[in-house]
């Protein structure tokens, strides 16, 4: 059981525009900075969002973030088939003092 | 540029102690900022924060991991090393050691590549 929540699955169509949700508590999402990462199959995760809303250097400007309260999305516009990966949100627990992931989100490209 | 990479053995037996080296380069775990984290992955599931070192030798652990890790620097070698006690076969898992730094509010910028460890007897 992870203490930040995602949906285990979500899909779309090439084009489209998805979004992912974490959601989570005060000690965390509520209080810290949300980052966002993409695994691609077989492959170490990438960090794809930081700070809650950051594109590193490199990273489209498909990939977006948004935190409000104890909850943060990640949206993707302009769906591509390389897209489809695991995505996780992750941020500090104040209370537990130490990192938290979500349990990650498998993203399928129909 | 930054890369890092992990070592250690692929198996190991129920009850012994894990060690894992993380070798990096493009930065120095001396510079104000700068830290190196661990996290695992195991099959199919995701992934879970193990342990973190800073540049000013703090070093945070997973609460429920925390009585059998110990995490150390060499500065020196660029390395930084994580041990395991107790080892267990829920423990098997992919091993990541990232790269994390201020300017990003610490997250874990780069990752290596990932070593993975199989308990058992």
């Amino acid at each position: 059981q992870s203490v930040l929540t995602q949906p285990p699955s979500a899909s779309g169509t090439p084009g489209q525009r998805v979004t992912i949700s974490c959601s989570g508590s005060s000690s965390n999402i509520g209080s810290q900075t949300v980052n966002w990462y993409q695994q691609l199959p077989e492959t170490a995760p990438t960090l794809l969002i930081h700070s809650n809303n950051q594109r590193p250097s490199g990273v489209p400007d498909r990939f977006s973030g948004s935190k409000s309260g104890t909850s943060a999305s990640l949206a993707i516009s302009g769906l591509q088939s390389e897209d489809e990966a695991d995505y996780y949100c992750a941020a500090w627990d104040d209370s537990l003092k130490g990192w938290v992931f979500g349990g990650g989100t498998k993203l399928t490209v129909l | 540029q930054i890369t890092l990479k992990e070592s250690g053995p692929t198996l190991v037996k129920p009850t012994q102690t894990l060690t894992l080296t993380c070798t990096f380069s493009g930065f120095s775990l001396s510079t104000t900022g700068v830290g190196v984290g661990w996290i695992r992955q195991p099959p199919g599931k995701a992934l879970e924060w193990l342990a973190l070192i800073y540049w000013d030798d703090d070093k945070p652990y997973s609460p429920s991991l925390k009585s059998r890790l110990t995490i150390t620097k060499d500065t020196s070698k660029n390395q930084v090393v994580l041990t395991m006690t107790n080892m267990d076969p829920v423990d098997t898992a992919t091993y990541y050691c990232a790269h994390t730094e201020q300017l990003k509010n610490y997250a874990f910028d780069i990752w290596g590549q990932g070593t993975m460890v199989t308990v058992s007897s």
